[in-house]
């Protein structure tokens, strides 16, 4: 069983505010992780694919980097805004594993106008 | 482009019927559909991957005669929750890749909710 840790589980704040949140993730045999967005009654949508450590991506004021040597990834978002209210799920691919994506449980933002 | 339908979005059923869930690709060929269950407060349990044309491969713990899965062709895989009970009830959610995706990016359909009673 793959563990797969997303902290906080929940958060809440201000609009303008800058936040980060953390996904952890077994540190061998890693290929892939990535970083979804689902907001309630939609399909998630992808945000990132992260394949090499030391990867900075960015996508507008949401960004997100990766340490695949201490298995972890942080996604930063600058200035939330009320539209980022959304749950944030990252997903690790085990090289090997046949294409399967093992997803944490998710971090739940709430951005308060 | 990359977009994933699922269908119904929420259906409510009494104990013992059948509830089949289509999912479908509507702009790209998908080799291989995957099939998640979401239980309250946690994270996306994969139940079955299934590839066009071929059986599905089923998750440790998963009964493949309660959830069937048939993928008959590259935009179209269905779910089909046989007998159902309410422990069955859950939310029940696909993804779709394509044979040309990169590090095995997925898109996903938004979703069923069902309810048995």
């Amino acid at each position: 069983i793959l563990n797969v840790e997303q902290s906080p589980q929940s958060l809440h704040v201000q609009e303008g505010d800058s936040t980060n949140f953390t996904c952890s993730f077994p540190s061998s045999n890693f290929y892939a992780l990535h970083w979804y967005r689902w907001e309630t009654a939609k399909s998630p949508e992808a945000l990132f694919v992260m394949t090499l450590n030391g990867d900075e991506k960015k996508k507008g004021r949401i960004s997100a980097t990766l340490n695949t040597k201490e298995g972890y990834s942080y996604l930063y978002i600058k200035g939330s805004q009320p539209e980022d209210s959304a749950t944030y799920l990252c997903a690790f691919i085990r090289f090997g594993s046949a294409r399967q994506l093992t997803f944490g449980s998710g971090t739940q933002l709430t951005v308060l106008p | 482009g990359a977009v994933v339908s699922q269908h119904p979005s929420r259906v409510i059923c009494k104990s013992g019927t059948s509830v089949k869930i289509e999912c479908r690709s509507l702009d790209f060929q998908a080799t291989t559909m995957f099939w998640y269950r979401q239980f309250p407060k946690k994270s996306l349990m994969l139940m079955a991957t299934s590839n066009e044309g071929s059986k599905a491969t089923y998750e440790q713990g998963v009964e493949k005669d309660k959830f069937l899965i048939n993928h008959a062709s590259l935009t179209l895989s269905t779910l089909t929750v046989t007998s159902a009970h309410p422990e069955d009830s859950s939310f029940y959610i696909c993804s779709a890749q394509s044979s040309g995706s990169s590090y095995n990016e997925q898109f996903f359909g938004p979703g069923t909710r069902l309810t048995v009673l």
